[in-house]
């Protein structure tokens, strides 16, 4: 079974710092890994996805994040926040090329201080 | 392409009344997933159609729920006698084979029991 941890649930950062947001995942097949933004009452919209290309995977926004398999993280960042980036974010997992749904993190609460 | 439409964005009803929302996806895909979002957490898995199939139903999918996807086009989900836990935002997302090119999620159907 696909799981998926997301250390901090809220996390809080300077504008024009730099946003860590931590995603652990665990998989029994090839995951493909996605990091989605929810603004509030609004839904999901796909900031990234790895789906096993390349390891380090860039996004809209200004957003990146690096595939570690060794690791099972997919940690995203972004060198220098903007106060629009407050937001929850999503790390999600699936079955990779096996996959039917996918599995969601419990999120992290973005707060961006000017 | 005009991305997923959910209809109703907000529903208020009477515990033990019966709701149904509506989702239409992306009208290329080929799979259709219902999410259920409660406040502060991440969206939990419901159900998944591929064309007009229903493929796998969640545990959380009690028999007071169910979901059609008539034609494989748009989807129905309905909630018979609401109960004040049922209240949570749905959401409904769609996608092309197995992912690889993302998730398209709409907006949500919040529903308020009272």
């Amino acid at each position: 079974a696909q799981s998926v941890t997301q250390l901090g649930s809220h996390v809080s950062v300077s504008e024009g710092a730099l946003v860590l947001l931590r995603c652990n995942y665990s998989s029994s097949v090839p995951p493909y890994l996605f990091w989605y933004v929810q603004y509030p009452n609004q839904g999901l919209q796909l900031l990234l996805k790895y789906t096993s290309a390349a390891t380090l995977v860039k996004g809209i926004n200004g957003f990146e994040a690096e595939f570690k398999k060794s690791e099972t993280s997919f940690h995203l960042t972004k060198p220098s926040a903007h106060m629009s980036d407050a937001a929850e974010y999503f790390c999600a997992v699936s079955e990779g090329a096996a996959g039917n749904k996918l599995t969601f993190g419990g999120g992290t609460r973005v707060l961006v201080k000017p | 392409d005009t991305g997923v439409s959910q209809d109703p964005r907000h529903k208020i009803t009477k515990r033990g009344q019966n709701v149904t929302f509506r989702c239409d996806p992306i009208s290329e895909h080929n799979r259709l997933y219902w999410y259920r979002q409660t406040l502060g957490q991440g969206p939990e898995f419901l159900t998944y159609f591929q064309n007009e199939a229903q493929l796998e139903k969640s545990r959380l999918l009690s028999d007071r729920f169910s979901a059609e996807r008539p034609k494989g086009s748009f989807s129905t989900l309905e909630i018979q006698r609401t109960e004040q836990g049922d209240s949570a935002m749905y959401l409904c997302a769609s996608s092309f084979g197995q992912g690889e090119s993302g998730y398209t999620f709409g907006s949500g159907t919040r529903l308020t029991v009272v």
